[in-house]
């Protein structure tokens, strides 16, 4: 079945970096884009950018430019994404998303991962 | 950025009700907008995509209108499953964003 199977959770200190994977199964993993989305504890949703899986093309969130990376290894159908100069405030739980572009133009994320959750704390 | 501004922020009512959530959008969006239902430490799951198009799977107790700035989604019934939170995503912009999101809970 189509599914995206994340990295497990993460404890990182204020200035560290980390890396969460995105496994892709049951499709063209190629075929799609994918967005990584994050949800601090009890708030809502938050778009942190979108790599186009078939050329590594990036868009990034204007607040996140210059901390984030997102990559992706075809090889493997995984995408990544790389968070840097972590604070506490990036503490969240982190999900990938396949987005899915329709006859109409509009697009939507219609295959989410399980979630990561990232601590940051000293 | 595009701002989307939903309302009401949280919602009390009963099984059997039905429903209304409005998403508004600070500039036009077309009919770029979807709606995504999520429960308690799940990821967030699909319901309607540009606008009034009902993702496979979904009950056709859901449904979603608007164009332009204004968005609603409707819940017919209510079911015990649907108590969740809502949140509405315009994709016009390749810098997505979405709604702060409303909370349906049981009455």
């Amino acid at each position: 079945q189509v599914q995206l199977v994340q990295s497990g959770a993460e404890v990182k200190k204020p200035g560290a970096s980390v890396k969460v994977s995105c496994k892709a199964s049951g499709y063209t993993f190629t075929s799609y884009g994918i967005s990584w989305v994050r949800q601090a504890p009890g708030q809502g949703l938050e778009w942190m950018g979108w790599i186009s899986a078939y050329n590594g093309n990036t868009n990034y969130a204007q607040k996140l430019q210059g901390r984030v990376t997102m990559t992706t290894d075809t090889s493997t159908s995984t995408a990544y994404m790389e968070l840097r100069s972590l604070r506490s405030d990036d503490t969240a739980v982190y999900y990938c998303a396949r987005e899915i572009v329709y006859s109409s133009g509009c697009s939507a994320f219609d295959i989410w991962g399980q979630g990561t959750m990232v601590t940051v704390s000293s | 950025d595009i701002q989307m501004t939903q309302s009401p922020s949280s919602l009390s009512a009963s099984v059997g009700d039905r429903v209304t959530i409005t998403c508004r959008a600070s500039q036009s969006i077309s009919s770029y907008l979807n709606w995504y239902q999520q429960k308690p430490g799940k990821a967030p799951k699909l319901l309607i995509y540009a606008a009034s198009s009902l993702q496979s799977g979904v009950p056709s107790r859901f449904s979603g209108s608007g164009s332009g700035t204004d968005f609603t989604l409707t819940i017919s019934s209510l079911q015990p499953e649907d108590f969740a939170t809502y949140y509405c995503q315009q994709s016009y912009s390749t810098l997505w964003t979405f709604g702060q999101g409303t909370k349906l809970e049981i009455k």
